[in-house]
């Protein structure tokens, strides 16, 4: 089971590229996230999707847009690199049953901006 | 008060002895309650949910106070393979679940 896949796994950008971190999950979820995860800060949430057709800021939104594009897949774009992006990526999905939101991650992508 | 608060440790321990951890949540409306693990380099992972009445899961035991609006972690004969970060995990809030930073957890041999 591929569960939540995320591509690149690492790369490298030169200040003020762009790029686009793909994710997809096979699950069937409604719900996916895209976190960012720096030394000390732990998990913060950039966007999310309650389901198709719908996007929402999270903790820390700019210099990020999102797209989903269906169901299975949730892009997250730079549209212009700084070296405060340098982070680790992590894409989630979930299925929210009533109260209880389990959520699934990729294995991360490791984003370094020169 | 952060919404969710862990001691980041590291908590260094040796192999066979028992290590507990808890989490502090300020939201009195929180309903659900996990712990993750967060292995280096590598995602994190559902490690157990938490239950009102407290469960285990072989030699994991998670227990949950809402009078005190705190979650505990106690691992039990602690093995190498335990090492690791411990993200607590706590929600929902407008649909989202909120991770503390995680506390660090080292084995010694």
């Amino acid at each position: 089971n591929a569960g939540v896949t995320q591509t690149p796994k690492f790369q490298v950008l030169k200040t003020g590229q762009s790029m686009t971190l793909q994710c997809a999950q096979d699950m069937n979820h409604n719900s996916m996230y895209w976190y960012r995860q720096d030394p000390g800060m732990g998990l913060r949430l950039i966007y999310y999707s309650a389901s198709e057709g719908t996007t929402d800021k999270g903790e820390v939104p700019n210099g990020y847009n999102v797209s989903r594009l269906n169901k299975r897949e949730f892009s997250l774009r730079l549209e212009s690199a700084a070296p405060s992006q340098t982070s680790v990526y992590f894409c989630a999905s979930s299925e929210l049953q009533g109260n209880w939101n389990i959520q699934y991650f990729g294995a991360g992508t490791r984003l370094s901006v020169l | 008060r952060k919404e969710v608060e862990q001691d980041p440790g590291p908590f260094n321990v040796p192999e066979g002895a028992t290590v507990a951890f808890n989490c502090t949540y300020s939201n009195s409306a929180s309903q659900s309650f996990f712990w993750y693990r967060q292995d280096c380099r590598k995602e994190p992972k559902l490690l157990m949910s938490v239950y009102s009445s407290g469960n285990e899961d072989g030699r994991f035991t998670a227990q949950l106070n809402r009078a005190s609006q705190y979650i505990s972690l106690l691992i039990r004969d602690s093995k190498l393979s335990d090492s690791a970060t411990y993200l607590c995990v706590v929600g929902p809030r407008d649909d989202k679940i909120i991770f503390g930073k995680g506390t660090r957890l080292h084995i010694l041999p």
